[in-house]
């Protein structure tokens, strides 16, 4: 069975600073990789996405990520934290036992920027 | 471009009250559709998907039900709500065959009072 674990629930960094934020899937199948960020009050936005082709990903808004299959992993990162990068993230993986697409989620993780 | 359209957007619903959430989407054709729900300090938790008209599928048991009378229409019902229907509710669509990407409404926040 598919399942994702997010690694904290909540990570403080400094404006400037690394955003590091760890995602470790379990897949029975080749999975597909996906990096959600949510805005209070909105919906979900997708910021990257690993589908089998280079394992480095670059997303939107700076951000980046890396699969790594030895490890289970699709760590998010990005050099150096804005103001406008707190939110909560939602890493996700593909479901490709049945149709229709479906993900499963993480439990997110907000990300506080202190200025 | 596809555009995706929740409403309404807020709502205050007494317990025992009926609920009708309604899901849109514009600019595609036959997508696949979803209905997830985050309590507060639950995550992300699927509720139903749909792969076409009259193929719904459930992944929790519940008081909701799901019914999508048009392609591109998905709405989230209850005939009576409980307090735990409390949340913010989420549609989402992809397109079939493709590489899972899902693409999420502006969602709904209801309160049961």
């Amino acid at each position: 069975a598919q399942s994702v674990t997010q690694l904290g629930s909540h990570v403080s960094v400094s404006e400037g600073a690394l955003v590091l934020l760890r995602c470790n899937y379990s897949s029975s199948v080749p999975p597909y990789l996906f990096w959600y960020v949510q805005y209070p009050n909105q919906g979900l936005q997708l910021l990257l996405k690993y589908t089998s082709a280079a394992t480095l990903v670059k997303g939107i808004n700076g951000f980046e990520a890396e699969f790594k299959k030895s490890e289970t992993s699709f760590h998010l990162t990005k050099p150096s934290a804005h103001m406008s990068d707190a939110a909560e993230y939602f890493c996700a993986v593909s479901d490709r036992r049945t149709a229709g697409n479906k993900l499963t989620f993480g439990g997110g993780t907000r990300v506080l920027v202190k200025p | 471009s596809q555009t995706i359209h929740q409403w309404p957007a807020t709502l205050v619903q007494p317990v025992g009250s009926p609920l009708s959430l309604e899901c849109t989407v514009e600019g595609t054709s036959n997508p696949n559709l979803y209905w997830y729900r985050q309590a507060a300090g639950r995550g992300l938790q699927l509720l139903f998907y749909s792969i076409g008209i009259d193929q719904i599928s459930s992944e929790v048991p519940q008081n909701l039900s799901a019914s999508r009378p048009q392609d591109r229409q998905f709405i989230l019902s209850s005939k009576k709500l409980l307090l735990s229907d409390s949340g913010f509710y989420l549609c989402a669509w992809s397109v079939t065959g493709s590489k899972y990407e899902q693409y999420f409404g502006p969602g709904t926040r209801l309160t049961v009072t």
